[in-house]
């Protein structure tokens, strides 16, 4: 089955650094990926949707420009959370969809925290 | 908007009963409605959907979940509970093309 690969699973940062999530899509070509994220007991919440070789679209309230998203082939997406804040501690999950219409497949989450 | 809810934080069930965790949705086109399994500290796993056909949509791991339009509901059922059932469910949404919206989650205790 379609398998997602994310990496890492958990990273410990100082603030004001940069740290840089990968989500690969192992076995399939991933058109499009999303990027959640999750506080502790609740929801995901869409932060932005990736089309590869397009920019992103971010949510509304998600800061763009913290937060970058690159989609440059059609099996790796990148989050990069820049100059990292206690704030952007956080649960964040990848999500690849193969073509419209098809399954979404998530990986397996990174836990960031910022001390 | 598109939404679903959960309306339960927390389910307890004893294991080998029966156990129902609950979803509605909001009335806004035509809904995909999928239901998805988290463990600690691990990404989701995907259990069943509904696009359309049979009201009864059978999954993995013995799990169903009945559509039903009158109600606007997508609960999920297992026959008997397992303890190795117990983590968080998520509920979610969307409209074919358009990303998935989840609902807030609920946490399934099953007891021994």
């Amino acid at each position: 089955g379609a398998v997602v690969s994310q990496h890492p699973s958990w990273v410990i940062c100082k603030s004001g650094t940069s740290v840089k999530i990968e989500c690969r899509s192992l076995d399939f070509q991933a058109t499009t990926m999303f990027w959640y994220r999750q506080f502790p007991k609740q929801s995901l919440m869409l932060m932005a949707t990736s089309n590869e070789g397009s920019k992103a679209t971010y949510e509304q309230g998600v800061e763009k420009d913290k937060f970058l998203i690159n989609h440059a082939s059609l099996t790796l997406s990148t989050l990069t959370v820049t100059s990292a804040h206690p704030e952007d501690s956080s649960f964040y999950i990848c999500s690849a969809q193969q073509r419209l219409g098809y399954g979404y497949t998530f990986g397996s989450g990174t836990r960031l925290t910022v001390v | 908007a598109q939404s679903v809810a959960q309306p339960e934080d927390q389910v307890n069930v004893a294991e080998g009963n029966p156990l129902t965790v609950k979803c509605t949705y909001s009335v806004s086109g035509n809904p995909y409605l999928f239901w998805y399994v988290q463990y600690p500290n691990r990404g989701l796993q995907f259990l069943l959907k509904y696009i359309t056909g049979d009201n009864l949509v059978k999954g993995s791991y013995g799990f169903e979940a009945e559509f039903n339009k009158s109600q606007t509901s997508f609960h999920l059922k297992k026959p008997s509970a397992l303890v190795s059932d117990s983590a968080l469910y998520f509920c979610a949404r969307n409209s074919g093309n358009t990303p998935l919206v989840f609902g807030k989650g609920t946490r399934l205790s099953v007891i021994a």
